[in-house]
């Protein structure tokens, strides 16, 4: 099982250049996530969705925006890329936000803006 | 707001000792506690979830307990090995929101 599939998984790009990251699962998950991880941060929630045509914010949204046209895709795009998004991405799914759903989590995707 | 507090930031233990690492939660509306482990340059993978209906989970060497009531969680490793040195994180999925929320982590190194 490939589990969720994070694309690509190093990239490096200029100050106002765009960009999407592709995050895709093939475990049939309602719920998907997008974090950042920063040292000294932890992981924050950047957006998620609890199911196809259906996003929302999380706690550090601004710069970045989210479609779910299917249940496999969870794409996210920086609209103009900041030095301050130079981080760590993860894409996370589970099956619903129910009590005994374990999230699962991507490889991750390490972007740095110069 | 959700807070997830993760004491000690860093832990360094001789082989086969038994160790514990301690999370901590402000509100206690919580679905679940998950435990990650995460090695160096790697994503998440889950070692444990526990429902809030439940005390605790047991996994092989590792077992963690849920207080629902004292906002703690923790995560027993037994006989530790070298293979277990890694960050592990702790994460409470919120009832109100469903959002998972995540402590900093605790770096655990297990020496030789």
């Amino acid at each position: 099982n490939a589990g969720v599939t994070q694309t690509p998984k190093f990239q490096v790009l200029k100050t106002g250049q765009s960009m999407t990251l592709q995050c895709a699962q093939d475990m049939n998950h309602e719920y998907m996530s997008w974090y950042r991880q920063d040292p000294g941060m932890g992981l924050r929630l950047i957006h998620y969705s609890v199911g196809a045509g259906i996003t929302d914010q999380g706690e550090v949204p601004n710069g970045y925006n989210v479609s779910r046209s299917t249940t496999e895709d969870f794409p996210l795009r920086l609209l103009s890329a900041a030095p301050s998004q130079t981080s760590v991405y993860f894409c996370a799914s589970s099956y619903s936000q129910g009590a005994s759903q374990p999230q699962h989590f991507g490889d991750g995707t390490r972007l740095s803006i110069l | 707001k959700q807070e997830v507090t993760q004491i000690p930031a860093a832990l360094s233990v001789p082989e086969g000792e038994n160790l514990v690492l301690n999370c901590s939660f402000t509100d206690s509306a919580i679905y679940n506690l998950q435990w990650f482990r995460q090695d160096p340059g790697k994503g998440l993978t889950s070692l444990l979830l526990i429902q809030s209906s439940q005390r605790e989970q047991t996994s092989g060497r590792l077992n963690a307990s849920l207080d629902k009531s004292s906002g703690r969680s923790t995560l027993y490793i037994a006989a530790s090995q070298p293979g277990d040195s890694a960050t592990y994180l702790c994460a409470g999925r919120s009832s109100n929101t469903g959002k998972l929320i995540f402590g900093q982590g605790t770096t655990l190194q297990v020496k030789p």
